[in-house]
């Protein structure tokens, strides 16, 4: 079955990093792109961006530009996110999820159909 | 960069109700719009794809409609394991971006 392994939580403190870990199994690692998503606590779903596992090319969300690194290792069908300079407003669940891309006559869609169980990330001094 | 506006923020339903939630988009994305169930303390699930596609295995009470800038979701008839939160979602090529709405809370009245 198709799944998403993450790595477990991590507390970091504030300027510090974490690199969070995605595991793809059940599928071709490489013919799906796979997003990030974080989820403050109590609030929304936030997009950080997205990579492709074949080519490795990256797209982020402006808003995590210069602070985010999104890479994989094919050998392993892991994907990887790593945020840098954390900050306390960085505490949130980060998910992995798999990306699909359907097409008509006319436009593209995307949305994602399988998702990680999410890492706990907490920035605290 | 597109918006999207969900409505309302949240609701009150008993098992059995009709519940529609809309999500209205800041310019038109055709019918690329996917909806999303989210319980406490658990990964978001696909419910709706490109509008209207209902993704396997999820129950034929919920279903989507709307293209352009105006879209909702609908649950017939609501059942005690659909009190969750839901998020509709967008995919815009040009810029870039991914963008989810703020989410709409349903809860048992």
């Amino acid at each position: 079955q198709v799944q998403l392994v993450q790595s477990g939580a991590e507390v970091k403190k504030p300027g510090a990093s974490v690199k969070v870990s995605c595991k793809a199994s059940g599928y071709t690692f490489t013919g799906y792109y796979m997003h990030w998503v974080r989820q403050a606590p109590g609030q929304g779903l936030e997009w950080m961006g997205r990579i492709n596992p074949n080519s490795g090319g990256t797209n982020y969300a402006q808003k995590f530009q210069g602070r985010v690194t999104m890479t994989r290792d094919t050998s392993i069908s892991t994907a990887y996110m790593e945020l840098s300079r954390l900050r306390s407003d960085d505490t949130a669940v980060y998910y992995c999820a798999r990306d699909q891309t359907g097409t008509t006559d006319y436009y593209y869609y995307y949305y994602m159909d399988v998702w990680g169980k999410g890492t706990t990330v907490t920035v605290s001094s | 960069a597109i918006q999207l506006t969900q409505s309302p923020s949240s609701l009150s339903a008993s098992v059995g109700d009709r519940v529609t939630i809309t999500c209205r988009a800041s310019q038109g994305i055709s019918s690329a719009l996917a909806w999303y169930q989210q319980k406490p303390g658990k990964a978001p699930k696909l419910l709706i794809y490109d509008a209207s596609s209902l993704e396997s295995g999820v129950p034929s009470r919920f279903s989507g409609s709307g293209s352009g800038t105006d879209f909702t979701l609908t649950i017939s008839s609501l059942q005690p394991e659909d009190f969750a939160t839901y998020y509709c979602q967008q995919f815009n090529s040009y810029p870039l971006q991914l963008t989810f709405g703020g989410g709409t809370k349903v809860e048992i009245k």
